[in-house]
C-alpha cells in the first residue's frame, strides 16, 4: 500500500528554470493539496483540487501552476523558479469528511 | 486574528512529565478538529481526531471546548520520542480545506 508519494524527494535548480514536482496517491481520494513549509510560516496552501479537472487557488498560488487530469496525480509546476520558492513542498490527499494524509515532501533549492 | 492559533513554545519538559497544549480557533462554524504530529524535516502525521466528547489514545487525551473555541492536547508520562511539533487542524463547516496552526514545539529531555 504505497499511499501517497512525491518525487523527486530532493531537487536543486537554478533561477528561471521550470520545475515540476509530482504527487501520486493510490487511495482514489477526491481532494488533493499542495503546501509549502518555511521556517516562521508553518504550512501554507498553494493550490488544491476537489476532483479531477477541478483546481483552485490557496493562500500563496503566485508562480505556481497545477493540473489534475487523473484523480491519482496532482503535479505542481514552478514556471520560472525564483529563490523565494526554495522550500519544502508537501502534497496531501483526503476523502471528506476524513482528514488529510501527507506525502513525504520534496526539498527544493533554487540557486 | 489568525484563524487557528497555537503557542509556538518550545515546551521543554523532563521525561515523565505531563504537558498540555491549547489551540484556539476563530470560526464558530468549525466542525472537525485534529492534532497532527510533525517530526523535524518530515511530513505531518495524524495523531488523533478531537471529538465533542473528548477522546483518549494511550497517553494522549484531546478535548474540545466549543464555548471557548479551543481544543487541547494532554500528553501524560512524556517520552523522549514525544519530542516533535504538534499541529492543530480545524475544518470549518462546509469546507474540506483544513486550516493549520503553526504548531507547538515540544522537547522532552532526560
Amino acid at each position: 500500500d504505497a499511499g501517497i508519494t512525491q518525487s523527486p524527494r530532493y531537487k536543486i535548480t537554478e533561477t528561471g528554470r521550470q520545475v515540476t514536482l509530482m504527487c501520486h496517491q493510490t487511495w482514489s481520494h477526491s481532494y488533493m493539496f499542495w503546501y509549502r513549509q518555511d521556517l516562521g510560516h508553518g504550512l501554507r496552501l498553494i493550490y488544491y483540487s476537489a476532483a479531477a479537472d477541478i483546481t483552485d487557488k490557496g493562500e500563496v498560488p503566485d508562480g505556481y501552476v497545477v493540473s489534475r487530469s487523473k484523480t491519482e496525480n496532482f503535479p505542481l509546476t514552478l514556471e520560472s523558479a525564483t529563490r523565494s520558492q526554495t522550500s519544502v513542498y508537501f502534497c496531501a490527499s483526503s476523502q471528506p469528511p476524513d482528514t488529510q494524509y501527507f506525502g513525504p515532501g520534496t526539498r527544493l533549492t533554487v540557486l | 486574528r489568525k484563524e487557528v492559533e497555537q503557542d509556538p513554545g518550545p515546551f521543554n519538559v523532563p521525561e515523565g512529565a505531563t504537558v498540555a497544549f491549547n489551540c484556539t480557533y476563530s470560526n464558530s462554524a468549525s466542525q472537525s478538529f485534529f492534532w497532527y504530529r510533525q517530526d523535524c524535516r518530515k511530513e505531518p502525521k495524524l495523531l488523533m481526531s478531537v471529538y465533542s466528547s473528548g477522546n483518549e489514545d494511550g497517553r494522549f487525551t484531546a478535548q474540545l471546548n466549543r464555548a471557548s473555541q479551543y481544543i487541547s492536547l494532554l500528553i501524560r508520562d512524556s517520552k523522549l520520542s514525544d519530542s516533535a511539533t504538534y499541529l492543530c487542524v480545524v475544518n470549518s463547516g462546509g469546507s474540506y480545506i483544513p486550516t493549520f496552526g503553526r504548531g507547538t514545539s515540544l522537547i522532552v529531555h532526560p
